[in-house]
């Protein structure tokens, strides 16, 4: 069984600095790993994924993601958040050759103006 | 453009009644999926399918149930049963095999309070 651990709950920060939201996940296989965004009474929408290849991952509204294998981490960055960037966003592990992913518990982000 | 409909957005019922929620796609996926997402428990799997008339469950199915009849449409029955089913319901599809490692492509949710 794989498992996601999302370490903070929530993250407030100001305007125009950099965030960091972190993600540490643990599985028995290889995965794929994945960063959703959810605005208020919404969807999920996918801001990136790792499958393979290069570690460094870079997504929509210029979020990164780098995956670490040895710490089994991939946490998410923006060197510059915006207002608009308040959300939350999930974390999610998809082991190969399964169907089904897995998610951790999100992480508040609050730009603060 | 292609996508996935939940209906209704907000769904009120009385305790004690069975409640089905609609969820529909027409994105051509083989794989859709029952989250239920509770604040500050993140989404929790209900139950998902590979492909029409099969099924599987999750880690929460106890207290519902879904049918896969056809490929675009995967309704999820909230019965009686569940104890505690005013959530956020969330309907997810995405591709299989050649595109295994795709990701889930979201509706918009529907909100059930159960009073």
């Amino acid at each position: 069984a794989q498992s996601v651990t999302q370490l903070d709950s929530q993250v407030p920060v100001f305007e125009e600095a950099p965030v960091e939201l972190r993600c540490n996940y643990s599985s028995s296989v290889s995965v794929y790993l994945f960063w959703y965004v959810q605005y208020p009474n919404q969807g999920l929408q996918l801001l990136l994924k790792y499958l393979s290849g290069s570690t460094l991952v870079k997504g929509i509204n210029g979020f990164e993601a780098e995956f670490n294998k040895s710490q089994t981490s991939f946490h998410l960055r923006k060197p510059s958040v915006h207002i608009s960037d308040t959300a939350e966003y999930f974390c999610a592990v998809k082991p190969g050759g399964y169907q089904k992913v897995t998610f951790g518990i999100g992480t508040k982000l609050q730009v603060i103006p | 453009d292609g996508g996935i409909t939940q209906s209704p957005k907000y769904l009120f019922r009385k305790e004690g009644q069975n409640v089905t929620l609609s969820c529909e796609q027409n994105l051509n996926h083989d794989a859709m999926y029952w989250y239920r997402q509770d604040p500050g428990q993140g989404l929790r799997l209900i139950y998902y399918s590979q492909i029409v008339n099969d099924f599987q469950k999750g880690d929460i199915a106890e207290g519902y149930s879904v049918s896969r009849e056809k490929k675009e449409s995967f309704p999820l029955t909230v019965t009686s049963a569940q104890k505690n089913p005013t959530a956020f319901y969330l309907c997810a599809s995405s591709t299989v095999g050649a595109g295994e490692n795709s990701p889930l492509h979201f509706g918009n949710g529907t909100r059930l309070t159960v009073t």
